[in-house]
């Protein structure tokens, strides 16, 4: 399958605890988001990365999120401190920067809180 | 504020009919808005991008309409299926940077 995967598809984790996800993009694609998606809900932008470099980050992303690219291929998402609020499903996009209107999604990660 | 709402109610409609799903935005200018289908615990999937400039496209049974007066896109799937029974979301990307903001979807339920 040469689509963009994400590991684990499913976290369940205890307030206060760090859990981290990985996404593995399409190889050709230089561009990454990363979104979250909470029930009845659309996909709410994070964060993006054109090759290694973070571009952009969302007012949602707080000091508890961070996320890498560190050689411009897989990327990883970590939560610090886990709250409940974290619920939610994590999913992972890429694109080639030249053709950035099509994004390619990720099955996501959905992370349980408790 | 800006905004971009979908109908939030689900929609039933009976096999073979044509199913018909508003987007509407305020305060954006896009160059362009997407359709996506998402199946339960899936990711989105592309289905249709219009430009400002194209009042229609369509790809098979999909057609989407863009009215930048209007500030809405209507999704049209005609001679629907059961296997279409999916959430649809439309989305723009305002700075054309890559960054989608997403409508929160229509459910969409094709009785046989």
């Amino acid at each position: 399958d040469t689509g963009v995967s994400q590991d684990p598809r499913h976290k369940i984790t205890k307030r206060g605890q760090n859990v981290t996800f990985r996404c593995d993009p399409i190889s050709e694609h230089n561009r990454l988001y990363w979104y979250r998606q909470t029930l009845g809900q659309g996909p709410e932008f994070l964060t993006y990365f054109q090759n290694e470099a973070q571009l952009e980050k969302s007012r949602l992303l707080s000091d508890r999120f961070s996320a890498e690219r560190p050689k411009g291929s897989f990327s990883t998402l970590e939560i610090q401190r886990t709250e409940q609020g974290d619920s939610a499903m994590y999913l992972c996009a890429s694109s080639l920067a030249a053709s950035r209107e099509t994004q390619y999604f990720g099955p996501g990660t959905r992370l349980l809180v408790l | 504020s800006q905004k971009i709402e979908q109908n939030s109610e689900a929609l039933n409609i009976q096999e073979g009919k044509t199913a018909t799903l508003t987007c509407n935005y305020t305060n954006y200018s896009p160059a362009y808005l997407q359709w996506y289908r998402q199946d339960p615990g899936r990711g989105p999937v592309f289905l249709l991008l219009i430009r400002e400039n194209e009042k229609e496209k369509r790809k098979e049974r999909l057609k989407v309409t863009f009215d930048t007066t209007l500030k809405q896109s209507l999704f049209h799937i005609t001679a629907s299926q059961p296997a279409d029974s999916a959430t649809y979301l439309c989305a723009l990307d305002p700075n054309q940077g890559g960054k989608l903001i997403f409508g929160q979807g229509t459910e969409l339920s094709v009785k046989p």
